[in-house]
């Protein structure tokens, strides 16, 4: 059963535009809501958190939107650039169960020049 | 930096071999986990470890083990590889606190084929 639903399987955006990848969950005891980014050849890296308390988050060109009573949550990419062509992994945990994550299925995100 | 080191990148296996993945972590992380990561199936736990000596069982742990004997080092081992089982294999590892402090560090994975 997954538990974390992402969406799309795979993107290509062209230079400049902006990139969206979705996810839904269903445990509302989730607490904590990660992105991993991954590059070819390497580990997946966290690349930006939100807590349910707040509606967005932004680092940079890199933005987590949060909708709890959809139970969604997005990751906006402005300005996408050839360098963000990689794996994103959206992310759940309810940090009182223990430090165990769960991963949704995963976008390759193109980013053509 | 938190490392996470994997023993090899890539392993070429028969089925039915005992296979033995390696990692270390140099950090003092107390947590240490092994996912598998498998197209459109994201990143699933295999087993993790909260300290030396324990281990509990993540989602998919049919045909697969796990040692912890010092706290930097847990090791994947796979009883009798099966096709089934080639796959990506991450370990990561994490402290024990609140997780927006310091989240999983991976370390690059071992593409194991089984053959």
């Amino acid at each position: 059963q997954q538990q974390v639903k992402q969406s799309p399987q795979s993107l290509i955006v062209q230079k400049g535009g902006i990139s969206i990848i979705n996810c839904a969950y269903e445990n509302t005891a989730f607490d904590y809501f990660p992105w991993y980014q991954q590059f070819p050849g390497k580990g997946p890296a966290l690349l930006i958190a939100i807590r349910p308390d707040v509606s967005e988050k932004k680092e940079g060109r890199f933005t987590i939107s949060f909708n709890k009573s959809a139970k969604q949550f997005s990751l906006h990419i402005m300005d996408s650039q050839p360098g963000d062509s990689a794996t994103y992994f959206c992310a759940a945990i309810q940090e009182t169960s223990g430090s165990r994550l769960t991963f949704g299925e995963g976008t390759q995100l193109t980013v053509n020049p | 930096d938190v490392k996470v080191t994997q023993s090899s990148r890539y392993l070429v296996k028969r089925t039915g071999e005992k296979v033995f993945l390696e990692c270390v972590q140099d950090m003092d992380h107390e947590n240490m986990f092994w996912y598998r990561q498998d197209p459109g199936l994201g990143l699933r736990l295999i087993y993790f470890s909260y300290d030396v000596k324990m281990k509990e069982k993540g989602d998919i742990p049919e045909g697969y083990s796990v040692s912890r004997e010092k706290k930097e080092r847990f090791s994947l081992i796979l009883e009798s590889a099966s096709t089934n089982q080639t796959s990506m294999y991450l370990c990561a590892s994490s402290l024990i606190m609140r997780l927006s402090i310091i989240g999983y560090t991976f370390g690059s994975g071992t593409r194991l084929t089984v053959v």
